[in-house]
């Protein structure tokens, strides 16, 4: 079964641009999250989709925004990007328990964004 | 309250001993506890996860101790090998918002 992929490996973009990162969730997963990885600050929750819908964002700003699409692919995008956005972003898909809640994440090889 | 305080921030193990981890929380509404392995360049892959209604879950030589009413967790390795050398990080979850919270990160160095 393949895992969670995600595209491109590596970005490079310069100061004030966008950035656009996707995900590939595991068959039959309808949840994705997305991570930044940042030097020094660890791993930091940025968005959770499920089917479709945003259902909860961590402490970032507006300009971080993301989709899901029909067939459960997300992408990330990231407005204006600063310096400070330079990480690995991290997607991780999760299916969701026979109650409804969300059951196990399991996380892609993740992006390199680089902000020059 | 959200936090999920992780130590020591790094470990240097002889091959064949055991590698200790300890984490804490504050949020009694944490329902999940998974501990995530990640190398250079890779992924958080998913090593052994318990839920509060067990105190102890062992997988292979990878053990997750949980004591809900101190609210610590801690990830044993037994016999450690050198390919163990990775970042360990622990993390807690509430399912309402299915966001994970993770540790600050162990890396740990297994000596040969």
């Amino acid at each position: 079964e393949a895992g969670v992929t995600q595209s491109p490996t590596h970005l490079i973009k310069t100061r004030g641009q966008q950035a656009t990162l996707r995900c590939s969730p595991i068959s039959g997963h309808t949840s994705v999250y997305w991570y930044q990885q940042a030097l020094g600050l660890g791993l930091q929750f940025l968005l959770w989709y499920d089917e479709g819908e945003e259902r909860n964002r961590g402490n970032f700003p507006p300009r971080f925004s993301g989709r899901q699409f029909p067939n459960y692919s997300s992408e990330l995008n990231v407005n204006a990007l600063e310096l400070e956005d330079s990480a690995l972003y991290l997607c991780a898909s999760s299916p969701r328990l026979a109650g409804g809640s969300p059951d196990t994440q399991y996380f892609g090889p993740g992006t390199r964004l680089t902000v020059l | 309250q959200q936090q999920v305080k992780q130590s020591p921030q790094s470990l240097i193990v002889q091959k064949g001993g055991i590698s200790i981890i300890n984490c804490a929380y504050e949020n009694t509404a944490f329902d999940y506890f998974p501990w995530y392995q990640q190398f250079p360049g890779k992924g958080p892959a998913l090593l052994i996860a318990i839920r509060p209604d067990v105190s102890e879950k062992k997988e292979g030589r990878f053990t997750i101790s949980f004591n809900k009413s101190a609210k610590q967790f801690s990830l044993h390795i037994m016999d450690s090998q050198p390919g163990d050398s990775a970042t360990y990080f622990c993390a807690a979850r509430s399912s309402n918002t299915g966001k994970l919270i993770f540790g600050q990160g162990t890396t740990l160095q297994v000596k040969p």
